[in-house]
């Protein structure tokens, strides 16, 4: 099956600090991905959508001068938290779909961030 | 307000016998549906999917049921493994705009 790759996998930062987090296609080209967002014991929540050329699509309540999201190619999108604070700690998941609307999403691995 | 919903969050079930995962949700308009299994810090695992024209869908031990009418839809698993221990989310298609909303997931632990 289709393979998403995301890493880091795991990043500590400092609070104030920005962190970048990258979501590759591997092997097909994904015009659109997403970014969820999971807190413990709670559901993937979408934070965006990428869309590959164009603006990002926020989810309402999600602040997009804190998460910056670039789609610069087809199989490559990143999601930059700026001045990351202690509350921006949590697990973040990207995800592609391969082709049509209802095509089932494939996931990147995660990355846990810790802001200390 | 919780589109999908998972009333369940903790499922534990003998190894060999079925496991019956639920989920509720609100918006007749979704059209698409899919289970996901999920380890603790990994990205979800798809698992099944079923379109919204039919009501079952089976791969292997794995199989989901559609109710239309009742907004409800279920995974069952056969025979349960205890690999089969994981979250278990479902996710529902919000048509035409390429969304999924998942549900809160329902842990499931088989037991050897």
């Amino acid at each position: 099956g289709a393979v998403v790759s995301q890493h880091p996998s795991r990043v500590i930062c400092k609070s104030g600090t920005s962190v970048k987090i990258e979501c590759r296609s591997l092997d097909f080209q994904a015009t659109t991905m997403f970014w969820y967002r999971q807190f413990p014991k709670q559901s993937l929540m979408l934070m965006a959508t990428s869309n590959e050329g164009s603006k990002a699509t926020y989810e309402q309540g999600v602040e997009k001068d804190k998460f910056l999201i670039n789609h610069a190619s087809l199989t490559l999108s990143t999601l930059t938290v700026t001045s990351a604070h202690p509350e921006d700690s949590s697990f973040y998941i990207c995800s592609a779909n391969q082709g049509a609307a209802n095509e089932k999403l494939f996931f990147g691995s995660g990355t846990q961030l810790s802001v200390l | 307000d919780q589109q999908v919903k998972q009333n369940s969050p903790s499922l534990s079930v003998q190894e060999g016998r079925i496991s019956i995962l639920n989920c509720d949700y609100t918006n007749s308009m979704f059209d698409y549906f899919l289970w996901y299994k999920k380890y603790p810090a990994e990205g979800p695992t798809f698992l099944i999917s079923i379109s919204s024209i039919k009501d079952k869908n089976e791969d292997g031990r794995f199989t989901v049921f559609l109710n239309k009418s009742a907004k409800h839809l279920s995974l069952h698993i056969v025979p349960s493994q205890p690999g089969d221990s994981a979250v278990y989310f479902c996710a529902a298609s919000d048509p035409g705009t390429y969304k999924y909303i998942f549900g809160t997931g329902t842990r499931l632990k088989v037991l050897a």
